[in-house]
């Protein structure tokens, strides 16, 4: 199966703009989704397909993709965004993948 | 209210077996894509199987072999049989709901957007 690249940490000055990106060839056909986890928590759903947000989740996330590169934008930081961010998709064979997790930390 | 439990978790014997279960409400398991998703412990989320509406089933190459994935329509609740576990199985397994889409321009997303609170698993002497 396929893998997704992820930085393991961000850092992001409270109420500035940070962008978590996750790479893999899979992501040429596929749209990722992105999945924030606070400590203890199960993860949440945030951003899926080119740029959808379930209700609920705040307006200041969204998501874009360029080749194999997709990318989680938060315009805005706030201290509760603070959490583990994951990556996904799927590869040729229909195995579903996540990226390695990005933490980010709120200054 | 669309929620997923998942019961069965515990310790275990290496080499021992464990069911766990998930049950679903305000949705149907069998119209959705299920799967299972574990996090060992200070690590990060590790897809283990999923089911499809029509009853494929696939695994990760880490539990191919040992683990099973099914439903039951009348409980309207997936399972997942873990077969001679490991130490490395240990972690904590969640239950998610998997949606899916075409857009315009062809490209298929999936996305998993209901997860259950999860089940922990210790396999250890």
């Amino acid at each position: 199966s396929s893998e997704l690249t992820q930085d393991p940490a961000v850092s992001v000055a409270l109420g500035q703009t940070v962008r978590i990106t996750c790479q893999g060839d899979s992501l040429r056909s596929y749209y990722a989704s992105w999945y924030q986890q606070k400590p203890g928590q199960a993860p949440v759903l945030v951003i899926y397909g080119k740029n959808n947000r379930p209700s609920g989740i705040p307006d200041r996330f969204s998501g874009s993709s360029s080749g194999n590169t997709a990318s989680l934008t938060i315009t805005g930081a706030q201290a509760e965004d603070e959490a583990d961010y994951y990556c996904n998709s799927r590869d040729s064979s229909g195995d579903v993948v996540f990226g390695g997790g990005t933490k980010l930390t709120v200054l | 209210e669309v929620q997923l439990v998942e019961t069965g978790g515990g310790l275990i014997q290496p080499g021992g077996s464990l069911r766990l279960s998930c049950a679903a409400s305000g949705f149907t398991v069998s119209s959705n894509y299920m799967s299972w998703v574990r996090q060992a412990p200070g690590k990060g989320l590790e897809w283990v199987s999923v089911i499809y509406s029509g009853g494929s089933t696939y695994y990760a190459d880490s539990v191919k072999g040992r683990f099973t994935i099914s439903r039951d329509n009348s409980k309207n609740t997936l399972y997942l049989q873990m077969n001679s576990l490991r130490a490395e199985d240990t972690a904590v397994y969640y239950c998610a709901r998997e949606g899916r889409a075409v857009t315009k321009d062809g490209y298929y997303y999936y996305y998993m957007d209901v997860w259950g609170k999860g089940t922990t698993v210790t396999v250890s002497s």
